[in-house]
């Protein structure tokens, strides 16, 4: 069974630029959450979702972050326009239902 | 190796010694908790989990502990092997949805 997979793994931008970051989850897991962790601080959450309807958005930090996960599948976070303080770890992760997420590796955020 | 109580952010520990590694959570109301491990350019990897409804839990080579009076966790690694460096969260959370992690422990295992 593959796990959670995210793309790109590593990316540099100018400030002011657009990324979008990709997250697989697990099949048939209907929770889908995206984390951050910033400077080598913890790892806060972003928001949840259940298939695709925003469940909590409660971490995301403004509204130059977006994201999605039209279908109820894959989900794309997108920064526009980014800021040096957005640079970090983004992680997705999946759970079938309460309990034990399971994590991507991760997409390593440079605004420059 | 030991941080008895107290949360450490950084662990050494000579290999085959015991680990453990410690969490004070914030929320009274978490009914789940999970510890991760971090390997460089990976992501959190799960290691094992506790509901609230139990103070031990143990897993191979791994035995975590609650203790919801004075809302500590903590992780017990057995036999430190130069695998287990890494660095290891603990999250919590209610109703089973949102992780709030805590800072982490920095695990360096010496040969």
């Amino acid at each position: 069974e593959a796990g959670v997979t995210q793309f790109p793994s590593h990316s540099v931008i100018e400030k002011g630029q657009t990324v979008t970051l990709r997250c697989d989850p697990i099949s048939g897991h209907d929770n889908l959450y995206w984390y951050r962790r910033v400077m080598g601080k913890e790892i806060k959450f972003l928001l949840h979702f259940v298939k695709e309807s925003k469940q909590d958005e409660s971490g995301m930090p403004n509204n130059r972050f977006l994201a999605e996960r039209t279908g109820g599948t894959y989900s794309t976070l997108k920064v526009q326009p980014a800021e040096l303080e957005d640079s970090g770890v983004y992680f997705c992760a999946s759970s079938q239902d309460t309990g034990r997420a399971f994590f991507g590796q991760g997409t390593r955020l440079t605004v420059v | 190796g030991e941080s008895v109580g107290l949360h450490l952010p950084t662990l050494s520990v000579q290999e085959g010694d015991n680990s453990i590694i410690n969490c004070a959570y914030s929320n009274s109301a978490s009914d789940y908790f999970i510890w991760y491990k971090q390997e460089s350019g990976k992501g959190p990897q799960f290691i094992i989990d506790i509901r609230s409804n139990m103070d031990k839990r143990q897993g191979q080579r791994v035995t975590v502990l609650l203790n919801k009076t004075v809302k500590h966790l903590s992780l017990q690694i057995a036999a430190t092997q130069p695998g287990d460096s890494a660095v290891y969260f603990c999250a919590e959370t209610s109703f089973g949805y949102k992780l709030s992690f805590g800072a982490g422990t920095t695990v360096t295992v010496r040969a």
